[in-house]
């Protein structure tokens, strides 16, 4: 079965960067595009970005260009996803989402990881 | 990119039927048929309950369905159960290969 594991909570202090992992079984890594998404503590969904993780292409959403770097490792089926730069505002639960359909970016995620619990504070 | 428009709750008893909405624009709810919709219960990960506008993962319950209508898509629960009792967000493939999410709505059983 598709099982998405996620990497441990983690503290981190304003201005340093955070690297969160997503390690996928029961299925084609490369052959569904992945999704990270965040929540802010009672807020709602925020789409970051999606990774191809067969050639490696990105695209991510406005707010976070140039702080985001999506990446992928096929030999171990895991996906990265690094922000930099962090303030408190980015304190939230990071997600990792897999497409539904393969080869398509937007067809809905329809497995997602238990979450990664990101705090910032000094 | 703004954020899909959603009521920010709606309520139904037992039984009932409730309708959430999703409202976009042209650039991306009224023009790609990758609307989605997921429930999400407190402090769990998020479910996809509808894909594609309207076509429901194995598993999901055929209470629950999907429309669009030009900018506006909508999610209909039919005979309201304690359990749908959770947030729903919609999303949907925009222009510019993102993916917007609406702000959620809270979804209340009576």
């Amino acid at each position: 079965q598709v099982q998405l594991v996620q990497s441990g909570a983690e503290v981190k202090k304003p201005g340093a960067s955070v690297k969160v992992s997503c390690k996928a079984s029961g299925y084609t890594f490369t052959g569904y595009y992945m999704h990270w998404v965040r929540q802010a503590p009672g807020q709602g969904l925020e789409w970051m970005g999606w990774i191809n993780p067969n050639s490696g292409g990105t695209n991510y959403a406005q707010k976070f260009q140039g702080r985001v770097t999506m990446t992928r490792d096929t030999s171990i089926s895991t996906a990265y996803m690094e922000l930099s730069r962090l303030r408190s505002d980015d304190t939230a639960v990071y997600y990792c989402a897999r497409d539904l359909i393969p080869a398509i970016a937007a067809a809905g995620t329809g497995y997602w990881g238990q979450g990664t619990l990101v705090t910032v504070s000094s | 990119q703004s954020a899909l428009t959603q009521p920010a709750s709606v309520s139904g008893s037992p039984g009932q039927s409730i309708t959430i909405s999703c409202t976009g624009t042209s650039s991306d709810v009224g023009g790609y048929n990758y609307v989605s919709w997921y429930q999400q219960h407190p402090g769990k990960a998020p479910k996809l309950m509808i894909y594609e506008v309207s076509n429901r993962p194995s598993g999901v319950s055929n209470r629950f369905s999907g429309s669009k209508s030009g900018n506006t898509a909508s999610l209909t629960i039919s005979g309201l159960q304690a359990e749908d009792e959770a947030d729903y967000y919609c999303s949907s493939y925009t222009s510019s290969s993102h993916v917007v999410f609406g702000g959620g709505t809270k979804l209340t059983v009576l």
